[in-house]
């Protein structure tokens, strides 16, 4: 998916380890957002920023932190990696908050 | 609670017929409806809207019906294709701008 890059594809992390995940996009959109994808079920949000310097919480936001110092990147923190975090993590990014997002390719996140 | 359901977790159908995917969703305060389609190792890709001021909605194979009394809205595919097989998912906008996703329904079309 053009525009959103997000690393790594893949990542095996052990309990109590935590990890980065990065989102970069090269739209100039204002708008990012990380969302999780639990299998058989729907993407739920995580966190979003409305721009640089300014981020909220989504549904679930628990066991997870972000920032937002640039407009193009918007990386997720995990601090102590926890086995109901393995999930598939995908960033998205849109122009204004009422249009709809273009996702990137996600990243497959297994925490044992 | 789950806002935004979508009761078939799979749908198979011929190539060259229609294919129907299903959603409803219970928080009145929606108002305006996304379908995304998502192929394995891949994010969701948009593929069409709805404003809740509208009840249907094409582009070309593409046509989403809303029904706001029932809640409830429809995808439909007319011809599927083979390509077409991937997971679809309904998804919902309220007044914050926040998406809330169905579960997705799983398409398989078949030559």
């Amino acid at each position: 998916n053009a525009g959103v890059t997000q690393t790594p594809k893949f990542r095996i992390l052990k309990i109590g380890q935590s990890m980065t995940l990065q989102c970069t996009q090269d739209m100039n959109h204002n708008y990012m957002y990380w969302y999780r994808q639990d299998p058989g079920m729907g993407l739920k949000l995580i966190y979003y920023s409305v721009g640089a310097g300014i981020t909220d919480k989504g549904e679930v936001p628990n066991g997870y932190n972000v920032s937002r110092s640039t407009t193009e990147d918007f990386p997720l923190r995990l601090e102590l990696a926890a086995p109901s975090q393995t999930s598939v993590y995908f960033c998205a990014i849109s122009g204004q908050g009422n249009q709809p997002q273009h996702f990137g390719d996600g990243t497959r996140l297994s925490i044992l | 609670d789950q806002q935004v359901k979508q009761n078939s977790p799979s749908l198979s159908v011929q190539e060259g017929r229609i294919s129907i995917l299903n959603c409803d969703y219970t928080n009145s305060m929606f108002d305006y409806f996304l379908w995304y389609k998502k192929y394995p190792a891949e994010g969701p890709t948009f593929l069409i809207s709805i404003s809740s001021i509208k009840d249907k909605n094409e582009d070309g194979r593409f046509t989403v019906f809303l029904n706001k009394s029932a809640k409830h809205l429809s995808l439909h595919i007319v011809p599927s294709q083979p390509g077409d097989s991937a997971v679809y998912f309904c998804a919902a906008m309220d007044a914050g701008n926040m998406l809330t996703f169905g579960g997705g329904t799983r398409l398989m079309v078949k030559p």
